[in-house]
């Protein structure tokens, strides 16, 4: 069974400061997916990983993923307030569609 | 406003209630998806459909239900209602429902409440 874990659950940074987000999976995937939550709000993709080595970039996030150690990263540079959220990694395995899901990270940005 | 709408906003009913959920894809988009997402589950995937037909099916109990209509959009029903019922149910939708390709868009959600 796929599993999927990300650490730290909880992330309370200072606006300024870098940090990374960490995503492990079980079983053999070249599809992560990271999505952003707002409380109370729906999903927003935010990358899309299709194979290994594969880094995306959006403004002060940065996703890699390296399928052979199973571990998805998400780099946060210069944290600000906007970027306060629930940040939840997913893959999807061989030809099935469905995502599963890691537990979130919670990131609290602060003044 | 990813395109895919979901009604109602919230619902609140009591245990052994049935409910149904609607969901509208994007348009253009064939696969429609459903998750749940709980305090004590998170997340779980749900089933899919294509175009009509059911192609993948999760940890989705047997008193839960789903189709997906000629038109495309889908509804999920949910019977015999369990207080741990409650929770953020979201529609998800694609183009093909071809994980190489495809990005999932996620609906508002339906927040399900089972007093």
């Amino acid at each position: 069974e796929l599993k999927v874990e990300q650490n730290p659950l909880f992330l309370s940074m200072q606006e300024g400061k870098n940090y990374t987000i960490y995503c492990n999976y079980s079983t053999t995937s070249d599809r992560l997916y990271w999505y952003r939550q707002d409380p109370g709000k729906s999903l927003e993709s935010l990358f899309v990983l299709l194979s290994n080595g594969a880094v995306k970039q959006e403004g002060r996030l940065m996703a890699s993923l390296d399928t052979k150690a199973r571990l998805s990263t998400l780099h946060i540079t210069a944290a600000v307030h906007d970027l306060s959220a629930t940040y939840f990694c997913a893959v999807t395995t061989g030809t099935a569609s469905k995502l599963t899901f890691g537990t979130g990270t919670r990131l609290q940005v602060t003044l | 406003d990813s395109g895919v709408t979901q009604t109602p906003k919230h619902l609140i009913t009591a245990t052994g209630q049935r409910v149904t959920l609607r969901c509208s894809p994007r348009s253009g988009d064939l696969s429609v998806y459903w998750y749940q997402q709980s305090l004590d589950q998170g997340l779980q995937f749900l089933i899919q459909y294509y175009n009509g037909e059911e192609r993948a099916k999760g940890n989705i109990l047997e008193r839960f239900s789903a189709q997906q209509f000629p038109d495309l959009h889908s509804e999920l029903n949910l019977s015999s209602l369990e207080l741990g019922d409650s929770a953020l149910y979201f529609c998800a939708s694609s183009a093909r429902g071809l994980p190489s390709t495809d990005t999932q868009y996620f609906g508002p959600g339906t927040r399900l409440t089972v007093l």
